[in-house]
């Protein structure tokens, strides 16, 4: 199993500002994954993390908004830049389990823009 | 790509069975999973398949039919509890378990 947190938990961010989430987990991890979650919608990844390359980002996404950095094997951190409203989301990390098939989340960022 | 589909929204009673369907349209993966997500809160994992057939986990059951293109998941003995969204997912074809694709979700209903 893999237990995950994220900071912070919640943001209200101004538009134009940016927002740094962070993710940490409690062992070493080969993948770490970040998710979107829209209002009232289902998840969509945004990109997958790995430690010592850049990471790859989903079709629609691009590192010029949502860059990511993965440091070492228990962190990462995902930017959202120059905020809008329509970045307002829920934003979750996730990893891979160690010796079994399941996907671990964070418990998400909630964030705002106003 | 990778369509799925569930219905929006399903309603049931407390002790009743509930069967939600997922369906999809892809050329590969590696396995479809089943999530449980409470309003605010991270998804929870519940069940997959790999392979056709059914997989029990308590009262909870997932079934795949990779020739139908078809999966669901069985919610036996309902408590007001399982009132939540259900996700229905597949992982990616090749390089990693963790690049879920998921579906809209599945609100569940229960009442007493």
């Amino acid at each position: 199993s893999a237990v995950i947190s994220q900071k912070p938990s919640r943001d209200i961010c101004q538009r134009g500002t940016s927002l740094t989430i962070q993710c940490q987990v409690d062992s070493q991890v080969t993948m770490m994954f970040w998710y979107r979650q829209q209002p009232g919608q289902s998840l969509t990844l945004i990109a997958t993390a790995n430690q010592g390359s850049e990471a790859t980002y989903e079709s629609g996404f691009v590192i010029d908004k949502f860059p990511i950095s993965r440091p070492n094997l228990t962190f990462s951190t995902l930017t959202v830049s120059n905020l809008s409203p329509e970045d307002s989301s829920i934003y979750l990390c996730s990893v891979d389990g160690t010796g079994d098939y399941e996907q671990y989340f964070g418990p998400g960022t909630r964030l705002t823009v106003t | 790509g990778q369509n799925i589909d569930q219905p929006t929204e399903m309603t049931a009673t407390e002790g009743a069975i509930v069967q939600i369907n997922c369906t999809y349209q892809t050329s590969g993966f590696n396995g479809l999973f089943w999530y449980q997500q409470h309003a605010g809160e991270a998804p929870t994992f519940l069940s997959y398949n790999v392979l056709d057939g059914l997989e029990e986990k308590g009262r909870f059951s997932s079934f795949l039919s990779r020739s139908k293109g078809y999966s669901y998941l069985l919610l036996k003995e309902l408590q007001m509890k399982d009132s939540a969204s259900y996700l229905c997912a597949l992982t990616g074809t090749t390089d990693s378990w963790g690049k879920f694709q998921f579906g809209a979700g599945t609100q569940v209903v229960v009442t007493p």
